[in-house]
Parts: C-alpha cells; structure tokens; sequence
C-alpha cells in the first residue's frame, strides 16, 4: 500500500512563528498536495506539487507557501503563524496513468495545528 | 474550474436502513468519480469510484450510480451497521487532462443509530 506520513499527529504553535508540516510519500508519486479540512467546509486545497521544484496555488493559499525539493518530500510552511490557521492539514498524492487508469490518491493522516 | 455540490451536509439513519448521498458536479466533461470515507480521527479512504463510460457500480453493501445527463452521482449504502458512521466526500476530476487534482465536495456526516 502507498504510505503518505504526515511528521506530527498534534502541534501547537503561537502566533507569529515559522511552522512547517512535512509530508512524505513512498510510492514515487509525481502530485502531491496540501488541503486544510474544518468543520463544515470540507477539504480545501491550499498548494499542489506535479513535479519537482514544480507549485502551484489552490483555492486558499493565501498565508502560506510549500516547498518540493524531492520527490518523496512535500512541505508547507506557515510563514507566521496566525490563530485562523488553527485547523487539521491533510497531506495527499497521486498519479495518473495515461489512458484514464486508477488515480491513486492518497492521504496521509492529518496534522491538528492549534496557533495560540 | 470543476464544482460540487454534497447532500446532505449530516444523515441520520437506523441501524439497518439504507443512506443515500447525493452530489452534482458542474464540468460535463469530468470522467472519474470516487468516494472517500472518513472515520472519526482518521485519514479518508477511497472506499468505491465510477468512471464515466458506467452507469452504476456495486461493492459489497455500497454502490455508485452516476447520471452523466443530469451531472450527478450519488453513494448508496445498504443495511447500514454502525461502523458505516463517517464523514463521506465525493469528488469529481476530469482524468487523462493536464488537470491535477480533484475537486471535493463538502462531506456528508452519517451517522449510524444501532
């Protein structure tokens, strides 16, 4: 089975500081992504990652940037941490096989960050 | 870009009644359709997905069918059992495109009263 590790089940950070949620993956998938799930309002999609070096904004990016360097590793990264950005984060990967095959997506499971 | 819509937001059912989810999607040319369970403190899990050459697919006590006329799919679960309560999500891609990633809708929390 594909395996997505998210480094942290629980963080609690303050206002104000750096934070970065890793996000690894062993199945050599070329997508990965970084959705933030609150109640009510489902999985929104914040940054994805097709290739290497390679991002582009979601539907809510503002507040945070994300880093690929390899393959495996997918970062976000809280610039300054603010209390609204209190919320489970969700780390997912895929791959697509030409032609329409099965889409592979899979999550790892979730990173609770709580900013005070 | 793709749209979906989940219905209802919270379903309540008996133990042994059958649910039913129902989402519509907004680009015609979508094509794959998959289903995503959520347990309480888990991570979501692909429990069953339709492609758009089918009209139906069955796994077990779940099925998919899918009306590609009207743009919506719906998740039907049979004689539900209390470990069928979850958060479910639909999401809809348009595969084989340039296209990245899925669109989710907004959840369904069922719950299960034994």
């Amino acid at each position: 089975d594909v395996k997505v590790t998210q480094s942290s089940r629980y963080l609690v950070k303050r206002t104000g500081e750096k934070v970065f949620l890793e996000c690894v993956q062993d199945m050599d998938h070329e997508n990965m992504f970084w959705y933030r799930q609150d109640p009510g309002l489902g999985l929104r999609l914040i940054y994805f990652s097709y290739d290497v070096k390679m991002k582009e904004k979601g539907d809510i990016p503002e507040g945070y940037s994300v880093s690929r360097e390899k393959k495996e590793r997918f970062s976000l990264i809280l610039e300054s941490a603010s209390t609204n950005q209190t919320s489970m984060y969700l780390c997912a990967s895929s791959f697509l096989i030409a032609g329409g095959g099965h889409y592979g997506y899979t999550f790892g499971s979730g990173t609770r960050l709580t900013v005070v | 870009g793709e749209n979906v819509e989940q219905h209802p937001s919270t379903l309540s059912v008996q133990e042994g009644d059958s649910a039913v989810i129902k989402c519509t999607y907004s680009d015609s040319a979508s094509n794959y359709f998959p289903w995503y369970k959520q347990e309480l403190g888990k991570r979501p899990q692909l429990i069953i997905d339709i492609r758009s050459n089918v009209g139906e697919k069955k796994d077990q006590r779940i099925a998919v069918t899918l009306n590609k006329t009207a743009k919506h799919f719906s998740l039907h679960i049979t004689e539900t059992q209390p470990e069928d309560s979850a958060v479910y999500f639909c999401a809809a891609i348009l595969q084989g495109s340039s296209n990245y990633k899925l669109t989710f809708g907004k959840g369904t929390l069922l719950t299960v009263n034994p």
